[in-house]
Parts: structure tokens; C-alpha cells; sequence
């Protein structure tokens, strides 16, 4: 099936463990996305990669580092886990628009990860 | 990126339009309409976008006003699987290298039986 798919779908873990998220796309897109959804439900990015080159980085912890070992994957890691890390983790894909694009199907999102730390 | 403003909650009878309105009055020239929605537990999906003209695909049509300030995403027989929060985006059209979806708190849609 031609989808984002990332792993694990949930994770639970302790406070001060590293952990990682990994997403995969097989769309053939050439830009991948991290966004946080928190509590409250507000969807937020924190890092976005156009073939293997980090492109936005917002105002995210150093805690966390995206790596993009080839432009199907961008896996997510994050150091010394907190409780307000907590959150459901979204990857996504979108297309590089241009005038060689003729459709634009938007992003395509992962189904989430959802991270709790006690 | 121009804010947009929608309702926050709206419900519709399963078999009936929904029309989701949103305002987005500080657009320019080059921002496109994007219109996602999360099912709950789900990841956000796609439903349409538009420039200045309504378009009109197999889940959605979508209408933007004239002067292109607000747009209204319409559902045209609603069904139970339409419940969910709906999320009205605009973007520049010139981000050819990736851009960031500024997803604001979205109209929660509750189709009702």
C-alpha cells in the first residue's frame, strides 16, 4: 500500500529514556515533515526535510533531532524524555510543487505515535 | 501565512449539506485554501484546495468568495463518518521545496443520525 507509515504506534516509557519514532513514505514524495499534536489538539511542525536536507526547524528542544537517511525516511529522536513530551508524534510527506507537478494532493500524514512518559 | 477563523463547533443532520464556512480576510495574491480534517485518532487527511476558482472532487466542493476572504468547504450529504475536526489552511504557492501547514483549532463537525 502506498502510504506514510511510522513506528512504534504507541510508546510508553520513563522519564529521562531515549527513544525513537521512524517514518517511512513510499509516495515518492521529496518532503517530509515531524508535527506534535498536544494536548489541547493543536497541531504544530517541528521539523521539515526536502531530500535529506533539513529545510524548517522550529522552536523545538535539542532534545529532539530528526536524521533523513534518504528521502523515504525521517526517523525522530529524542534524548532525556520529560512528561511534557508527551503527545501524539505525526509524520508526513508532501510533493516538491513546481511546474513538473501537475496535481497537488496536499500532505499526506502518517497515522501517529503516541508517546506518554511517566 | 494569513490566519483563518472558523467556527468552533457545527452539527449537521447525516444526508445533509454541511457547509463549513472560513474567514480568511489577510490573504494575498499567491496563498492557495487548503481544507484537511482528522478523524479522531487518526492522522490529518487532505480534502481539497483551491486558488480563486471553487473546485469541486469526489469528497468536497469548495467555494471561495470573489475577493477571495473567506471560502466555505461543503459536504455535500454528510454521513457519520464525516465527525471530525475540519482545518482551514492557507499557503503561499510559491513553497516549492516543502512548507509548513499552520493548522489553527479547526471546526469540530458532529454528524448527527
Amino acid at each position: 500500500d502506498t502510504a506514510v507509515s511510522q513506528t512504534p504506534k504507541y510508546l510508553v516509557t520513563q522519564m529521562g529514556n531515549d527513544k525513537s519514532i521512524k517514518c517511512e513514505q513510499n509516495l515518492g514524495h521529496d518532503t517530509m515533515y515531524w508535527y506534535k499534536q498536544d494536548s489541547k489538539k493543536f497541531l504544530k511542525i517541528m521539523f521539515s526535510y526536502n531530500n535529506k536536507e533539513l529545510i524548517i526547524n522550529e522552536t523545538v528542544p535539542n532534545r529532539f533531532s530528526p536524521k533523513s537517511p534518504d528521502k523515504a525516511h525521517l526517523n525522530l529522536h529524542i534524548n532525556s524524555l520529560e512528561l511534557g513530551d508527551s503527545a501524539v508524534y505525526f509524520c508526513a510527506s508532501s510533493p516538491v510543487l513546481g511546474r513538473r507537478l501537475r496535481v497537488d494532493y496536499g500532505y499526506t500524514f502518517g497515522s501517529g505515535t503516541r508517546l506518554t512518559v511517566v | 501565512d494569513a490566519k483563518t477563523t472558523q467556527p468552533p463547533s457545527m452539527d449537521c443532520a447525516e444526508g445533509r449539506a454541511a457547509n463549513l464556512p472560513c474567514n480568511h480576510s489577510t490573504i494575498s495574491g499567491n496563498e492557495y485554501v487548503y481544507w484537511y480534517r482528522q478523524i479522531h485518532s487518526q492522522g490529518p487527511q487532505y480534502i481539497i484546495h483551491g486558488l480563486k476558482n471553487n473546485e469541486t472532487n469526489e469528497m468536497a466542493s469548495l467555494i471561495i468568495t470573489e475577493d477571495r476572504k473567506s471560502s466555505t468547504l461543503i459536504l455535500p450529504h454528510a454521513t457519520l463518518r464525516d465527525t471530525a475536526v475540519y482545518y482551514c489552511i492557507v499557503r503561499p504557492s510559491n513553497s516549492n521545496s516543502g512548507y509548513a501547514l499552520n493548522f489553527g483549532k479547526g471546526t469540530s463537525l458532529l454528524v448527527t443520525p
